[in-house]
């Protein structure tokens, strides 16, 4: 199974600005994800990276609000743009391996004020 | 509705109980089924992956699919108070999208 990382765990900022969170695997993976987790609701997917191609966003989403880099298969980040109180959320990446099993981060847990 | 429905719990048992944790599901196209296990803070942790109706086993806990009523189940014997955590099941048809369940809180008692 790999092994992922998330920077930073946790943070707490001002309506209005933004939060670049950084998930970094210990192996290269072609697949990542980003997924918002509220609470009392279900994990929901952000986008999928991969890497040498334009993220896809899901209905909901968008690149102007979730913008999302994937410069290498070890690395992604998701930027949280011109935030508001709504946004505050756990934010997980998570990645596939060759067996199609989704493998998640420890979470970054956003609060907006 | 949603795609993947599950029981919010809190369910609290006390340590030795055999747990069952139910999903059900409406997307017939669902062909993969997991079960992952949440601590408080930390992000999820596979703990099943099945593809197939018919119950898989891995120590403790038991991973049951039945595509017919598109129910999904996990039984977990002699649970214990470290197994107390947030229980997500997940489905997948096969193009690489998860749903998730919004996941029962399982508390075991000592």
């Amino acid at each position: 199974s790999a092994v992922i990382s998330q920077k930073p765990s946790r943070d707490i900022c001002q309506r209005g600005t933004s939060l670049t969170i950084q998930c970094q695997v210990d192996s290269q993976v072609t697949m990542m994800f980003w997924y918002r987790q509220q609470p009392g609701q279900s994990l929901t997917l952000i986008a999928t990276a991969n890497q040498g191609s334009e993220a896809t966003y899901e209905s909901g989403f968008v690149i102007d609000k979730f913008p999302i880099s994937r410069p290498n298969l070890t690395f992604s980040t998701l930027t949280v743009s011109n935030m508001s109180p709504e946004d505050s959320s756990i934010y997980l990446c998570s990645v596939e391996d060759r067996a199609d099993t989704q493998y998640f981060g420890p979470g970054t847990r956003l609060t907006v004020l | 509705q949603k795609e993947v429905e599950q029981d919010p719990g809190p369910l609290s048992v006390p340590e030795g109980a055999i747990v069952s944790l139910n999903c059900t599901y409406s997307n017939s196209a669902f062909q993969y089924f997991m079960w992952y296990r949440q601590y408080s803070r930390k992000g999820p942790e596979l703990l099943m992956y099945t593809y197939s109706s018919g119950n898989k086993e891995d120590g403790r806990f038991t991973a049951q699919v039945d595509k017919s009523s598109k129910y999904i189940s996990l039984f977990i014997r002699d649970s214990q108070p470290s197994d107390s955590a947030t229980y997500l099941c997940a489905s997948e048809a096969g193009y690489q999208k998860v749903t998730f369940g919004t996941g029962t809180k399982l508390q075991v008692i000592p």
